[in-house]
């Protein structure tokens, strides 16, 4: 069974600034999704970016980015100029390719933004 | 875009009373939902997954006749909690596919349920 790790229960980082939240994960399957999604106070899930593991290079949505390491089972976000809208629980999930869609999530990391 | 809404968003309940929860795709026809629970502060667990016109496949651990899900429709599923007690207080998040091969999961706003 695949495994997801965030090992950061919470992060915060000064307005502006820029921060990286850490995921890994443990699967036998070569191939997969690897998804990051916020969950602000309204506790709506919101999907931040997506990285298909086929893909060698890393995803990117605006102020977004992943660093995708394939062979060492890492999928780090970072999150540039940190705005207040931000500050939520960020969550990592896996997603096999084939098969069963459901994911599998991390523990989470809540991120607050300092002003 | 995909909307998924859930119905109640909050219910309290009396021990021993069952209480139905509703979720819809209000745009597209959801060949799969997810029902899932969160418990304060934690990640969200997968209950059990369910296709349309099919028997839903509960996660290890999770009790089928406590956990009533149908999914009639491709825009409807229900979660039936059935002889609910405070334990089962949670918040219940939904979600749902398109199917045809798409990645994408599109979650509904969650109910907070609570049982007295």
């Amino acid at each position: 069974a695949q495994t997801v790790t965030q090992s950061q229960p919470e992060m915060s980082v000064q307005e502006a600034e820029t921060v990286t939240l850490s995921c890994t994960y443990d699967t036998s399957e070569s191939d997969y999704y690897l998804f990051w999604y916020k969950q602000p106070p309204s506790r709506q899930m919101i999907l931040v970016i997506r990285q298909e593991a086929y893909k060698q290079q890393n995803a990117t949505e605006n102020r977004f980015s992943v660093n995708f390491q394939k062979a060492a089972k890492s999928f780090s976000l970072k999150i540039s100029d940190s705005q207040l809208g931000d500050a939520a629980m960020y969550f990592c999930a896996y997603r096999s390719f084939q098969g069963a869609q459901k994911l599998v999530f991390g523990q989470g990391t809540r991120l607050t933004i300092n002003p | 875009g995909a909307v998924v809404s859930q119905h109640p968003s909050r219910v309290i309940c009396k021990s021993g009373t069952s209480v139905k929860i509703e979720c819809r795709s209000l745009d597209f026809q959801a060949t799969t939902m997810f029902w899932y629970r969160q418990f304060p502060k934690q990640s969200l667990m997968l209950m059990a997954t369910s296709n349309e016109g099919s028997k839903a496949t509960y996660e290890q651990g999770v009790e089928k006749d406590k956990f009533l899900i149908n999914h009639a429709s491709l825009t409807l599923s229900t979660l039936t909690v059935t002889s609910a007690h405070p334990e089962d207080s949670s918040f219940y998040i939904c979600s749902a596919t398109r199917g045809g091969g798409t990645y994408e999961q599109y979650f509904g706003p969650g109910t907070r349920l609570t049982v007295t």
